[in-house]
């Protein structure tokens, strides 16, 4: 198995700028979660999905961030506009129905300038 | 969810030491499972002890709960310099999704 994918790894923009941040769980996986680490907060949960289904979202930070899960394979999280105190590391996690063990990707490194 | 709070922030051990990490909790849990991250990587996944276990072992890993005080520990025996990395508990509740506390980073000195 592939693991969890994230793209991209690395993204530099500017403030004001869309970015979407892409995650493909592994296969079979139905629940499907986002977290954002930096120093000075550690690893946040943003939201997460259960059978494409959002179920908890209280994490997202304010309106600039969304989610969608179009189907059990794939799931974006969108930030625009984005700002400079977005810089963070944004991680991508999926479980598997009866098993709490979460499985991370590698990670998008953000930089907002 | 609730998270866990490790304990101590960050450790320092020369190689071939043991190191033991702590973690502590506030409600009552289904288990509690520990994770490691490297350095520009994501958390991998290490054990999970359930509520009604009060021990496990993994190659050289041995976790401990209490559940009576909330509490919960991870030694690694025989420490290696690869073991650098910062280490999370977390609590699990029975909903889907964890979170997690500062972790504890630990530095094993070759």
């Amino acid at each position: 198995d592939a693991g969890v994918i994230q793209s991209p790894r690395h993204e530099v923009t500017e403030m004001g700028q869309e970015v979407t941040l892409r995650c493909k769980p592994i296969s079979g996986h139905n629940s499907l979660f986002w977290y954002r680490q930096t120093m000075m907060r550690g690893l946040e949960l943003l939201i997460y999905f259960n059978n494409n289904v959002p179920i908890d979202d209280s994490g997202m930070p304010e309106d600039r961030f969304s989610a969608k899960m179009p189907n059990a394979s794939f799931s974006t999280l969108k930030i625009q506009p984005s700002e400079p105190r977005d810089s963070a590391v944004y991680f991508c996690a999926s479980s598997s129905s009866g098993q709490e063990t979460q499985y991370f990707g590698p990670g998008t490194r953000l930089l907002v300038l | 969810s609730q998270q866990g709070e490790e304990d101590p922030q960050a450790l320092s051990i020369q190689e071939g030491e043991n190191a033991t990490m702590n973690c502590s909790y506030k409600t009552s849990i289904n288990n509690l499972q520990w994770y490691r991250q490297n350095s520009g990587r994501g958390l991998v996944h290490l054990i999970l002890i359930r509520s009604n276990e009060r021990e496990k072992h993994s190659g050289r890993l041995r976790v401990t709960l209490d559940t009576s005080k909330k509490s919960s520990s991870l030694l690694i025996t025989a420490s290696r310099a690869a073991d650098t990395a910062s280490y999370f508990c977390a609590p699990h509740t029975g909903r889907r999704a964890l979170t997690f506390g500062s972790g504890t980073r630990l530095q094993v000195q070759p």
